[in-house]
């Protein structure tokens, strides 16, 4: 059964960037799993940041970035804020209309 | 202003039926894909299913298929997901969400709570 991996935990300093990372068991992530990015702050609903690969969200700041690195899709975060604290999910389309999601990394701003 | 509003959770014993509704406003409801989208309490995001804006087609996730049904009704602006042969780890929170643009989730509803316990 495929599984689509993430970091389960990152830190990064105030002011400083971060890369979280969203792989695939079984292969490499391509455009075409269309892969999109989701934030989570703690007790609210998840918030959508980015979508096909690269595109920002209605509202997202220009700090938050995706990208396919190397064989995977990356989500960049750069001047980190004490409120970038959450967990961030991917999501990628696995064909046949299905989808699924990564298991999150909680990112630690301190 | 985009509103999704999930309801219908609570406590159901195993081997339970529910139904869960969502209604949606503030966004052309008929021509968005809608998803459901589960969470154990402190775990991750699970996608559980999908329909598309017609309502004619639907996919699921495999730890659902055969016992989940989701349906729409665009007249009433409303997302179901019937719930049958319900299982202890079935508990969790549930939120309705629309489907984005390129296959992602756009617009989250605030969720509702499942339990499956005896």
């Amino acid at each position: 059964q495929t599984v689509v991996t993430q970091e389960p935990s990152f830190s990064v300093s105030p002011g400083g960037t971060v890369t979280l990372t969203c792989g695939l068991s079984s292969g490499l992530v391509y455009t075409t799993h269309y892969p999109s990015w989701y934030q989570q702050a703690p007790g609210q609903a998840p918030r959508t940041l980015i979508y096909n690969t690269n595109i920002r969200s209605s509202g997202v700041p220009d700090r938050f970035s995706g990208s396919i690195l190397g064989n995977k899709a990356a989500l960049t975060i750069a001047g980190a804020q004490a409120d970038d604290e959450s967990d961030y999910y991917c999501l990628l389309y696995m064909g046949g209309d299905i989808l699924l999601f990564g298991r999150g990394t909680k990112l630690t701003v301190l | 202003e985009v509103q999704v509003v999930e309801s219908g959770g609570g406590l159901v014993r195993p081997g339970g039926s529910l139904r869960l509704s969502c209604t949606a406003s503030g966004f052309p409801f008929n021509t968005y894909w809608m998803h459901w989208v589960r969470q154990v309490p402190g775990e991750g995001l699970v996608w559980v299913s999908h329909i598309d804006g017609a309502g004619s087609g639907t996919t699921y996730a495999d730890s659902v298929r055969g016992r989940f049904t989701v349906s729409r009704d665009n007249v009433k602006n409303t997302l179901y997901l019937q719930m049958n042969s319900l299982r202890v780890d079935d508990t969790a929170v549930y939120f309705c969400a629309s489907g984005g643009r390129a296959y992602s989730i756009g617009y989250w509803g605030q969720g509702t709570l499942v339990t499956v316990s005896s």
